[in-house]
C-alpha cells in the first residue's frame, strides 16, 4: 500500500486566495483525521470523519476552514480566503475504526500564505 | 480524554536504553495509552499502545505501572535514527480521537 497520500506537498500562496488541500486515505481505513502543525500551537486536531461523515470538528480554527469527504477515497481541506496566520504543515491521516485505532500519517502539506 | 505530563527534552547515548517517562495521573478505567514519534519534517508514526498489561513490540516496549498513573516508553537500543519528539497520548474508548501534547524531544548522542 502506498500509505496516505496528501497533494500538494507545498503550496505557496497569496492572502485572500482560496487553497485547497487533498488526501486520500489507505483503503479500506474508515476513519480520516485533519491536523495542522505550527511551532506555537503544536500538532491540533481540526476534524476527523468516520465512514465519511464528519463527526468532530471542533477544532476547526473559523468559518474560513471546511472540509469534505464525498468518498471513502478522498478527502479535502479548504481554506477561503487565506490569511498569512494558515501557514502551517497540514495532515491528514487514515485509520481502521474498532481495530488498534493506529492512525498512519501523510507526508504533510505545507502551506504558506504570504 | 485524560492530561499527559512529559518531559520536554532527553538525551540518549547511541546504543544504550532510552527510557521516556509520562505522567497520566486522571487516566480513567477504560482509557488507552498510546506513543508516538514524529521525526523532523515527516509525519507521526505509531509505536505502541496499552491499556493495563505492558506491551513490547518490533520498535519499543511499554510499561504503564500498576495504578495507570504514569507510563514509560522504552527503546531498547537507541539508534541516531530515534532522534524524534515522542508524543504519550491517552485515548478514550470508543474513539479514535487522539490529542497530542507537546511531547519529549528525544536526542540520541553518537
Amino acid at each position: 500500500d502506498a500509505g496516505v497520500i496528501q497533494s500538494p506537498r507545498h503550496e505557496v500562496t497569496e492572502m485572500g486566495q482560496e487553497v485547497t488541500l487533498r488526501c486520500k486515505p489507505i483503503s479500506g481505513h474508515n476513519s480520516l483525521f485533519w491536523y495542522r502543525q505550527t511551532m506555537m500551537r503544536g500538532l491540533e486536531l481540526l476534524i476527523y470523519f468516520n465512514n465519511n461523515v464528519p463527526i468532530d470538528d471542533s477544532g476547526m480554527p473559523e468559518d474560513r476552514f471546511s472540509a469534505k469527504m464525498p468518498n471513502a477515497s478522498f478527502s479535502t481541506l479548504k481554506i477561503q480566503p487565506s490569511e498569512p496566520r494558515d501557514s502551517a504543515v497540514y495532515f491528514c491521516a487514515s485509520s481502521l475504526f474498532g481495530d488498534s485505532y493506529e492512525q498512519y500519517f501523510g507526508p504533510g502539506t505545507r502551506l504558506t500564505v504570504t | 480524554d485524560a492530561k499527559t505530563t512529559q518531559p520536554t527534552s532527553m538525551d540518549c547515548a547511541e546504543g544504550r536504553a532510552a527510557n521516556l517517562p509520562c505522567n497520566h495521573s486522571t487516566i480513567s478505567g477504560n482509557e488507552y495509552v498510546y506513543w508516538y514519534r514524529q521525526i523532523h519534517s515527516q509525519g507521526p508514526q505509531y509505536i505502541i499502545h496499552g491499556l493495563k498489561n505492558n506491551e513490547t513490540n518490533e520498535m519499543a516496549s511499554l510499561i504503564i505501572t500498576e495504578d495507570r498513573k504514569s507510563s514509560t516508553l522504552i527503546l531498547p537500543h537507541a539508534t541516531l535514527r530515534d532522534t524524534a519528539v515522542y508524543y504519550c497520548i491517552v485515548r478514550g474508548d470508543n474513539t479514535d480521537k487522539l490529542i497530542f501534547g507537546t511531547g519529549t524531544r528525544l536526542q540520541v548522542f553518537p
